[in-house]
């Protein structure tokens, strides 16, 4: 299977403390994007990195990319209450033809809760 | 600005029933189109995409079927629900293969 894993499954911090969530893949991707989810909603994507990025940044948001080692995390600093959230990756790889039609293959999730 | 639009929200269907969920988006042309499911605490997996009228790639055998009748709207169907189709579905479009998806709001099935 193409698909991502993710760790931590839960992870439970304080107010302006950061959150680091951690995704692993399988194959060659074209890009690798992280999404959020609040409880019973739709999905809301938050930042996509390249194959040829290393590092990106989205006001809060810092995630890096590592294709050596097939992982990538999300930085999630001075974190607030309303970040209680599930973030999940989700990576576009390419066919044996280099085509992908913007498939993604999504991680199954980490599940932020945020004490105030 | 491009909206998705996804309904209904919340469905209840006995096993054996037909099922038809419909997607439609606004403001952007020829978008590449996106169903996916769900289950409870879940990653998402993909069901069918569609990158334009008439043209359908299933990613997985199952009990459902997706049409695209209109450039900009996408149709999940069954003609007989099963008690494993429930889930949460969820359809997302992309423009032109690039950037993130946009995702609806979904619709929570329940076959009963």
């Amino acid at each position: 299977s193409q698909q991502g894993e993710e760790d931590p499954q839960a992870l439970s911090i304080q107010e302006g403390e950061n959150a680091t969530m951690n995704c692993s893949y399988k194959t060659s991707i074209n890009n690798l994007q992280w999404y959020r989810q609040n409880s019973g909603r739709g999905l809301v994507h938050l930042i996509l990195i390249r194959s040829n990025e290393r590092e990106k940044h989205s006001g809060r948001l810092r995630v890096t990319l590592d294709t050596s080692k097939k992982s990538s995390s999300l930085l999630i600093t001075a974190s607030r209450a309303a970040d209680t959230a599930s973030y999940f990756c989700a990576t576009e790889y390419l066919n044996a033809g280099g085509t992908s039609y913007g498939k993604l293959t999504f991680g199954q999730g980490t599940i932020l809760t945020v004490h105030p | 600005s491009q909206t998705i639009h996804q309904w209904p929200a919340t469905l209840v269907q006995p096993v054996g029933s037909p099922l038809s969920l419909e997607c439609t988006v606004e403001g952007t042309s020829n978008p590449n189109l996106y169903w996916y499911r769900q289950a409870a605490g879940r990653g998402l997996q993909l069901l069918f995409y569609s990158v334009g009228i008439g043209q359908i790639s299933s990613e997985v055998p199952q009990n459902l079927s997706a049409s695209r009748p209109q450039d900009r709207q996408f149709i999940l169907s069954s003609k007989k629900l099963l008690l494993s189709d429930s889930g949460f579905y969820l359809c997302a479009w992309r423009n032109g293969g690039r950037g993130g998806y946009t995702f609806g709001s979904g619709t929570r099935l329940t076959v009963v």
